[in-house]
């Protein structure tokens, strides 16, 4: 069975603090992903990486960065954090080859106040 | 135009009844289709994947897809009050290049009544 990581559950920060959510998965999948999901909003996609070191934005990126310095991992980092981003965050992984399906982690619940 | 749609619901269905969850897409050659549950504070976990036109069945679940229609359904017979949670669709859809990446609905709350 496929296993993504979350490193912390739930998460209490402060505005204006640099915030680190880790990522890691035990399959050697290619594709890493971050998603927040809001109620109401569904998922949103923040950034993906497609291999190590290469990252692309998604649809929501403003605020944010990330980081895959080795296949497993994949960080995603929060710059200066904000009420705003107060979320559940979500990562995921899939492997290469069309139509594959992603796989997620248990998730962050992340409070910034 | 939402490139996902699923109706929100609540839908609500008593025990031992068959739900019928429902999903259209937009992209007309997209090519890959998987059905998430994910319940109230945890994680969508992967429930089906289909691929080809037609039903695909595995337990108390059947995910039907018909590409000339853009839908895609998940029926779950014998419903049970641990089916009560959100269900997500989810299409892999043409224009994404590499990455796999795919376009969630927002979800259909399922309520299995006893």
């Amino acid at each position: 069975d496929v296993k993504v990581t979350q490193s912390s559950r739930y998460l209490v920060k402060r505005t204006g603090e640099k915030v680190f959510l880790e990522c890691v998965q035990d399959m050697d999948h290619e594709n890493m992903f971050w998603y927040r999901q809001d109620p109401g909003l569904g998922l949103r996609l923040i950034y993906f990486s497609y291999d190590v070191k290469m990252k692309e934005k998604g649809d929501i990126p403003e605020g944010y960065s990330v980081s895959r310095e080795k296949k497993e991992r994949f960080s995603l980092i929060l710059e200066s954090a904000s009420t705003n981003q107060t979320s559940m965050y979500l990562c995921a992984s899939s492997g290469s080859g069309g139509g594959q399906p992603q796989h997620f982690g248990d998730g962050t619940r992340l409070s910034i106040l | 135009q939402k490139e996902v749609e699923q109706n929100s619901g609540p839908l609500s269905v008593p025990e031992g009844a068959i739900a019928s969850l429902n999903c259209t897409y937009s992209d007309r050659v997209s090519q890959s289709f998987f059905w998430y549950r994910q319940y109230s504070g945890k994680s969508p976990e992967l429930i089906m994947s289909i691929y080809s036109n037609g039903d695909k069945e595995d337990g108390r679940f059947t995910a039907q897809l018909n590409k000339a229609s853009q839908y895609v359904s998940l029926l779950i017979r014998d419903s049970q009050p641990s089916d009560s949670a959100t269900y997500l669709c989810a299409v892999n859809p043409s224009s994404t290049g590499g990455g796999n990446k795919l376009t969630f609905g927002t979800g259909t709350q399922l309520k299995v009544e006893l």
